[in-house]
């Protein structure tokens, strides 16, 4: 089993769309984050979420908006998508104990046209 | 804010030696946690090793280990036996004790030399 999913693997879509990336733990972690990797490989948190309530909110465009209907999901809705958009976005999870680690998903590479 | 930087951004290592991957970060704390990731091709991360500060002794997983010199906030990763499989970029990471936040590093890229 997949300790971390996302879907799709990858999106490609035009200027202008909305478009939304799901995400599922089954590792039990109260904490789930969204990253970015640039095309330059720099990983950026962009949201935080724990036990579905938002605790880190990075200075991310209200283009973005994270949604966690339970503790196990974690999905990101982006509306206007633009080309700035472009990039492999990764999902995690995180065992809040002491030097507990980030759990990755594959990640799902978003290109905008 | 707490930073991670990785003054390396390439590397390149014959096949069966060693290689030290450099890392320093900022903090004004005492109680934090550090890791290293590693993402091949496949775009996976995958933790490598992590330690605890106020841990002294040096985490070691099979032919990696780390260097963690809390004054100088510095922790090197060294790749023993340097495999085809170590080839991937490598990224520091870190995060104070109760926040949820880990800062990544800018990443250094790992070329194996056969």
């Amino acid at each position: 089993d997949t300790a971390v999913s996302q879907t799709p693997k990858y999106l490609v879509t035009q200027m202008g769309n909305d478009k939304s990336i799901k995400c599922e733990q089954n590792l039990g972690h109260d904490t789930m984050y969204w990253y970015k990797q640039d095309s330059k490989k720099f990983l950026k948190i962009m949201f935080s979420y724990n036990n579905k309530e938002l605790i880190i909110n990075e200075t991310v465009p209200n283009r973005f908006s994270p949604k966690s209907p339970d503790k196990a999901h974690l999905n990101l809705h982006i509306n206007s998508l633009e080309l700035g958009d472009s990039a492999v976005y990764f999902c995690a999870s995180r065992r809040m104990d002491r030097g507990g680690e980030l759990f990755f998903g594959e990640g799902s590479r978003l290109t905008v046209l | 804010a707490q930073t991670v930087t990785q003054s390396q951004p390439e590397m390149s290592v014959q096949e069966a030696e060693t290689v030290t991957l450099s890392c320093t970060y900022d903090t004004s704390e005492s109680d934090y946690y550090l890791f290293w990731y590693k993402q091949p091709p496949s775009r996976q991360m995958i933790l490598v090793i992590r330690q605890e500060a106020y841990k002294q002794q040096n985490a070691t997983e099979n032919r990696f280990s780390v260097n963690f010199q809390k004054a100088a906030k510095s922790f090197s990763l060294k790749i023993s036996d340097s495999q085809l499989g170590d080839a991937a970029m490598y990224f520091c990471a870190f995060a104070n004790f109760g926040n949820e936040k880990l800062t990544f590093g800018t990443g250094t890229r790992l070329t194996i030399i056969p």
